[in-house]
């Protein structure tokens, strides 16, 4: 099956400091990414579709220049929080949709728990 | 855009005792459906999806079942038990490509032993 891993699985970083996050797709292409930022106890809340070789859509409310996402390959896309701040602390999740199929099934990378200090 | 409710938000039932979760959605042209299960600080797993051209599908103990008409999609997992805690969110995704869905809030089920 479809997999995606996401590296680190957890980081904890002092505020002011810059933290990537890595998403890959392992045995396929996605030409499409997504960002998900999650709470405690709450929905998954998108942030970002992420397309490779072109800029990132960024939803209502996230800014751009703070949450950084490259998609270079098809099979990498990277967020980088800049400037993190406490408030920044969350369970960050990536999904990627298999290029070229009409399948619309996102599979999720396992998640990146973010602590800033 | 897409608007996705779901109820209820906690759901405890008795081991062996079937569940039943509940989204209604706003958009039309979503065509489709997948519910996910999510374990505590884990990621999303894709237990079951429908599409549609379908108005329900059946995997073993778990079943949703899809009213276009109403637009709301549910559910349904029998003889639970505890494994079957965790939280499970509803989706809804539109046709045209860009395979952005639109989740629910969740529901917390706990499955008591």
């Amino acid at each position: 099956g479809a997999v995606v891993s996401q590296h680190p699985s957890r980081v904890i970083c002092k505020s002011g400091t810059s933290v990537k996050i890595e998403c890959r797709s392992l045995d396929f292409q996605a030409t499409t990414m997504f960002w998900y930022r999650q709470f405690p106890k709450q929905s998954l809340m998108l942030m970002a579709t992420s397309n490779e070789g072109s800029k990132a859509t960024y939803e209502q409310g996230v800014e751009k220049d703070k949450f950084l996402i490259n998609h270079a390959s098809l099979t990498l896309s990277t967020l980088t929080v800049t400037s993190a701040h406490p408030e920044d602390s969350s369970f960050y999740i990536c999904s990627a949709v298999e290029t070229g199929t009409s399948n619309y099934e996102q599979y999720f990378g396992p998640g990146t728990r973010l602590t800033v200090t | 855009g897409e608007n996705v409710e779901q109820h209820p938000s906690t759901l405890s039932v008795q081991e062996g005792d079937s569940a039943v979760i509940k989204c209604t959605y706003s958009d039309s042209a979503s065509n489709y459906f997948p519910w996910y299960k999510q374990e505590l600080g884990k990621r999303p797993q894709l237990i079951i999806d429908i599409r549609s051209n379908v108005g329900e599908k059946k995997d073993q103990r778990i079943a949703v079942t899809l009213n276009k008409t109403a637009k709301h999609f549910s559910l349904h997992i029998t003889e639970t038990q505890p494994e079957d805690s965790a939280v499970y969110f509803c989706a809804a995704t539109p046709s045209g490509g860009s395979y952005i869905p639109t989740f629910g809030r969740g529901t917390s089920l706990i499955v008591h032993p």
